[in-house]
């Protein structure tokens, strides 16, 4: 069974302040289709990462994401306060972590 | 604009059966797959399955594949989702998703366009 753990499951920063979220797969996930998305409270996902480091449309660069095979990291550089919310990661369009909560400190 | 309408709140009793509606607009429908993925409250994203809408060929999550069947209509552009022998632990906010994301990083399997959620409650 795939499994996909994020960590930490809370972060808990003061905007300014980087964030890195972790996504590590028990299998490899080839050719970079590995997905990130934002969530906020009452609202469908958002697309912010796709193929592990390309952002998506109107996404600013402050978010990046990084990593191959089984490890895989979303990083905030400078965290707005628009950006407090739950990141998931997701492998080929299907599993998706358990999700890391960034809360503001 | 690319858009979903989903289709409105159910409740329901335990074994009986739901079917959401996704409406699609603003593109062809036929030329990009077509998920779900549902939330139970306070938990994370569960993917169900998926649909060709060009083809009609599924693939579902081994969770759910003796309860679900993912339909498109594509002369009204829209994608259903049914899910029977409904238990408690099926209440969850549904979700439609366009995926087959394609951007200048290439292709992905990414989901870029969201339905607003139906909101489905399994309660006796």
């Amino acid at each position: 069974e795939i499994v996909l753990t994020q960590s930490p499951g809370t972060l808990s920063l003061s905007p300014g302040e980087r964030a890195t979220l972790s996504c590590r797969t028990s299998q490899s996930v080839s050719g970079g289709y590995l997905t990130w998305y934002q969530q906020k409270p009452g609202q469908p996902p958002r697309l912010l990462i796709y193929g592990a480091s390309s952002r998506a449309p109107g996404i600013p660069d402050r978010f990046s994401g990084s990593g191959s095979g089984t490890d895989f990291t979303l990083t905030i550089s400078r965290l707005e306060p628009e950006d407090f919310a739950v990141y998931y990661c997701q492998q080929y369009g299907s599993l998706f972590g358990q999700g890391t909560r960034v809360e503001i400190k | 604009q690319v858009q979903f309408v989903q289709s409105g709140a159910e409740v329901k009793k335990p074994g009986a059966s739901v079917k959401v509606s996704c409406k699609a607009s603003g593109y062809t429908f036929t030329s990009y797959p077509l998920h779900w993925v549902r939330q139970a409250p306070g938990q994370s994203l569960e993917w169900m399955g998926w649909i060709n809408a060009g083809s009609g060929n599924t693939k579902y999550s081994q969770k759910f594949q003796a309860r679900v069947t993912i339909t498109t209509d594509t002369s009204a552009t829209t994608a259903y989702m049914e899910l029977s022998s409904l238990r408690s632990e099926d209440t969850a906010i549904y979700y439609c998703a366009r995926g087959g994301y394609c951007g200048g990083g290439g292709c992905s399997f990414a989901m870029d366009v969201w339905g607003q959620g139906t909101t489905v409650t399994v309660s006796s």
